[in-house]
């Protein structure tokens, strides 16, 4: 099956620092790819989906300047927390869609990348 | 509103019998619905979907019911295996956009 990949896997920064998460489709170009996050116990929260060569589109609420996407490849979508703070330490995972000819709603997720901001 | 929720948020199984998780969802404009399976620690995992014209889809192990009347979904597990153990998670889809709408999760524990 497709292969996402996502790093670093964790990650621990001190509190103002920004710190970069990548997403990577190894084996298939992913136009579209979406970056979610989860705080312990609780269900996965969709944050923006990252759109190949144009601006990613933000869920209400997600701070724009606060995580910053960029899918500057087929294959490559970065998520920036810029001046982390604590409350900002959890799962962040990204995902990506095969294109399928049916439109099925198959998505290939990363492994997660836990942030812990000190 | 639109939100996906499950009914319960834990179920214990011995090994070798059925489950079933539950999900109850309010969109009923959704083209399609999926479960996943996340382990501690890692990403969701693809398990399978349903068309929102389908009432019944099987895979290996696993069939997903879908009920448009009450707007339920369930997805069924044949002779649990430890390795089963997991959060499970209901999901919903519009159009082909790809982008999934989760419930809360179903934690599942496989006892030996």
């Amino acid at each position: 099956g497709a292969v996402v990949s996502q790093h670093p896997s964790r990650v621990i920064c001190k509190s103002g620092t920004s710190v970069k998460i990548e997403c990577r489709s190894l084996d298939f170009q992913a136009t579209t790819m979406f970056w979610y996050r989860q705080f312990p116990k609780q269900s996965l929260m969709l944050m923006a989906t990252s759109n190949e060569g144009s601006k990613a589109t933000y869920e209400q609420g997600v701070e724009k300047d606060k995580f910053l996407i960029n899918h500057a490849s087929l294959t490559l979508s970065t998520l920036t927390v810029t001046s982390a703070h604590p409350e900002d330490s959890s799962f962040y995972i990204c995902s990506a869609r095969v294109r399928a000819s049916g439109g099925g709603g198959e998505l290939f997720f990363g492994e997660g990348s836990r942030l812990t901001v000190l | 509103g639109e939100s996906v929720g499950l009914h319960l948020p834990t179920l214990s199984v011995q090994e070798g019998d059925n489950s079933i998780i539950n999900c109850a969802y309010s969109n009923s404009a959704s083209d399609y619905f999926i479960w996943y399976k996340q382990e501690s620690g890692k990403g969701p995992q693809f398990i399978i979907d349903i068309r929102s014209n389908m009432d019944k889809r099987q895979g290996q192990r696993v069939t997903v019911l879908l009920n448009k009347t009450v707007k339920h979904l369930s997805l069924q597990i044949a002779a649990t295996q430890p390795g089963d153990s997991a959060v499970y998670f209901c999901a919903e889809n519009k159009g082909n956009a790809g982008k999934s709408t989760f419930g809360d999760g179903t934690t599942l524990t496989v006892k030996p």
